[in-house]
């Protein structure tokens, strides 16, 4: 099992150019997450899946729209990138556990942005 | 809204030294995890705790949750190099619909 994959690893995008950053996991997990990690700030939600066809919004979702395009892929999209959401994006995956709220999150290996 | 606060930001120790950092939530949580992420890699699942007042041990690695399940912390035993990284605590609150909160992580550097 690859666990959780995404591409690119590495991304430089000018000023108001648009990319999807795409993620896929292969262990049927329900819920995926979109992370965005700054120094210093740790990790930040930006958008979740809880399950297929579903998606909402985390902390920090502006500038940012995903879409759940079956159980295995989520993808987030920059449709005007601006220097600001030059990050590390991770992408997670989890399968709630038997006990309330429990869910161990399965990272992707990140993917760097730089946007000029 | 529920908030995961961790400390130190920062901790440098001189190999062979012990290592600990506080995580605290400013409401109940239904479990705790943590993680390690080494520089340029990414976060990996280490431990979960869900009972109050629960310490569970990896290694040299010893990891508690508070009685009132609002704090945790992880403790490591004479620290090595290969401890290098940035632990982050992850609280999930009451409601099965609670999104897990992320703390802002500690940075352990070691020096030899």
């Amino acid at each position: 099992n690859a666990g959780v994959t995404q591409t690119p690893k590495f991304q430089v995008l000018k000023t108001g150019q648009s990319m999807t950053l795409q993620c896929a996991q292969d262990m049927n997990h329900n819920s995926m997450y979109w992370y965005r990690q700054d120094p210093g700030m740790g990790l930040r939600l930006i958008y979740y899946s809880a399950s297929e066809g579903t998606t909402d919004k985390g902390e920090v979702p502006n500038g940012y729209n995903v879409s759940r395009l079956n159980k295995r892929e989520f993808s987030l999209r920059l449709e005007s990138a601006a220097p600001s959401q030059t990050s590390v994006y991770f992408c997670a995956s989890s399968e709630r556990g038997r006990t309330s709220g429990t869910e161990t999150q399965y990272f992707g290996p990140g993917t760097r942005l730089l946007v000029l | 809204g529920q908030q995961v606060m961790q400390i130190p930001q920062y901790q440098h120790v001189q190999e062979g030294e012990d290592f600990t950092t506080y995580c605290n939530s400013s409401t109940t949580l239904s479990n705790i995890q943590w993680y390690k992420q080494r520089p340029g890699g990414h976060p990996v699942f280490l431990i979960q705790l869900v009972k109050s007042g629960e310490v569970k041990k990896q290694k040299r690695l010893t990891f508690q949750f508070g009685e009132a399940k609002k704090n945790s912390s992880l403790h490591i035993t004479a620290t090595q190099t290969t401890d290098v990284g940035t632990y982050f605590c992850a609280g999930s609150g009451m409601n099965r619909d609670d999104k897990i909160i992320f703390g802002k992580g500690t940075r352990l550097h070691i020096l030899p």
